[in-house]
């Protein structure tokens, strides 16, 4: 079946504008994660949701990030007036039941 | 919560040596280890994961072993080939749903 999908896969936007992540999970699996990778770095966790209970935000760097999860499925990372330091690849996980999480490819975003 | 450390950040080995990455986690009620492997421009891939019952896993050239009473686990790889460069990410998890906690990454390189 169809993996995690994230788009766009490249994102390059201005310093101040809002951006939005999409990623679109496996049928089925009710966790839905969000990581941060910079360049040359590890996975810094951001936000994970698990069906309806209340996401655990703990990551989320600044209240610039935002995200959201559509009907236990669609989820979408916002980040408002980007700054050049949120250049990253921003990676979507998702799993069923602590299943191995499978991620998509990423979002590449680079604030100029 | 959980905190997972990975050692080492860097590996370099010739072809057809053994490469072996360790880590080691804080929570004790821990009991599902996977390990991923990220190649350029993709999202990590789950390669082997152990669970709290058993010590040892192996599949084919990679293994995986657990210390509880330690607290650590290892990822062990034999006769090392130049298509395991790659990052290798450790994880833990308390199992059902919840939260996945990375290491910070080991980047293998394999000199042919």
């Amino acid at each position: 079946g169809a993996g995690v999908s994230q788009s766009p896969s490249n994102k390059v936007t201005e310093k101040g504008k809002d951006v939005e992540l999409r990623c679109d999970p496996i049928s089925g699996h009710t966790a839905l994660y969000w990581y941060r990778q910079s360049l040359g770095q590890g996975l810094e966790f951001l936000i994970y949701f698990q069906g309806n209970s209340a996401p655990d935000k703990s990551g989320l760097p600044s209240d610039r990030f935002s995200a959201e999860r559509t009907g236990g499925s669609v989820s979408t990372l916002t980040i408002q007036r980007t700054q050049q330091e949120d250049s990253a690849v921003y990676l979507c996980a998702s799993s069923f039941n602590n299943s191995p999480l499978h991620f998509g490819n990423g979002t590449r975003l680079t604030v100029t | 919560g959980e905190n997972v450390e990975q050692h080492p950040s860097t590996l370099s080995v010739q072809e057809g040596d053994s490469a072996v990455i360790k880590c080691t986690y804080s929570d004790s009620a821990s009991n599902y280890f996977p390990w991923y492997k990220q190649e350029l421009g993709k999202g990590p891939q789950l390669i082997i994961d152990i669970r709290s019952n058993v010590g040892e896993k192996k599949d084919q050239r990679i293994a995986v072993t657990l210390n509880k009473t330690a607290k650590h686990f290892s990822l062990h790889i034999t006769e090392t080939q130049p298509e395991d460069s790659a990052v290798y990410f450790c994880a833990a998890s308390m199992g059902g749903y919840q939260k996945v906690t990375f290491g910070t990454g080991t980047k293998l390189q394999v000199i042919p």
